[in-house]
């Protein structure tokens, strides 16, 4: 019932190398999180987005950049990856309104940058 | 930082009931309690939300205090596909997980 994919499911690169972990929703949310999260550690906040054209950084201080140019559409993107940004990568939507709305988290993409 | 705190972690029996608590005494009015749990390698999943009134769904109930400054969510007899963690937020403003409560579930 969750319509939200990211893509990769997993990637592996090179130092170096600039990549695009795509997310994808179809259920139309104006509201759209990216999160960080290392094995067994908590989910930091990197990047949100309250509707088109609107982005916003979160709370981990992170060399990525991200873009909304559709609804559905909230690709994040790093220039020059490094091995400090191995790490699994969730993106997460939701409706927005008075706070009954629900998150919806993707798979998640698990980077590892050698 | 999170606007709410939770125990680091929990153990319960098998088929026993379990009851996880999360403390928002920072709560407004118009904040809705959100729970939802993260299975291993997987995304969070919502599992129930309220206002000011008990919730009951298939997953869990959860129960709020009068003056809605915390709140437990209750699985009434824990399996072994419980074992998370499980993680408490007050939606819509509050977007940032905190680390949640590790729940064990022993055979």
């Amino acid at each position: 019932e969750a319509d939200i994919y990211q893509t990769p499911r997993y990637l592996v690169i090179g130092t170096g190398k600039k990549i695009t972990l795509e997310c994808s929703q179809t259920m139309g949310h104006d509201k759209m999180y990216w999160y960080q999260q290392d094995p067994g550690m908590e989910l930091h906040l990197i990047h949100y987005s309250y509707g088109v054209n609107s982005t916003e950084k979160g709370d981990l201080s992170s060399e990525s950049t991200v873009s909304r140019i559709r609804t559905e559409h909230f690709p994040l993107t790093l220039e020059s990856a490094r091995p400090s940004h191995t790490s699994q990568y969730l993106c997460a939507s939701s409706a927005s309104g008075g706070g009954s709305e629900k998150l919806f988290f993707g798979s998640g993409t698990q980077l590892s940058v050698l | 930082d999170a606007k709410t705190t939770q125990p680091n972690s929990m153990e319960s029996n098998e088929e026993e009931p379990v009851h996880l608590p999360c403390n928002h005494s920072t709560i407004s009015g118009t904040d809705y309690i959100h729970w939802y749990r993260q299975l291993p390698s997987q995304g969070p999943e919502y599992v129930i939300h309220g206002l000011t009134s008990n919730v009951n769904n298939r997953m869990a109930s959860l129960a709020i205090a009068e003056d809605r400054k915390s709140s437990t969510l209750i699985l009434h007899r824990a399996t072994l596909r419980d074992a998370a963690v499980y993680y408490c937020i007050l939606r819509p403003n509050d977007m940032r997980f905190g680390a949640g409560t590790r729940l064990t579930v022993k055979p």
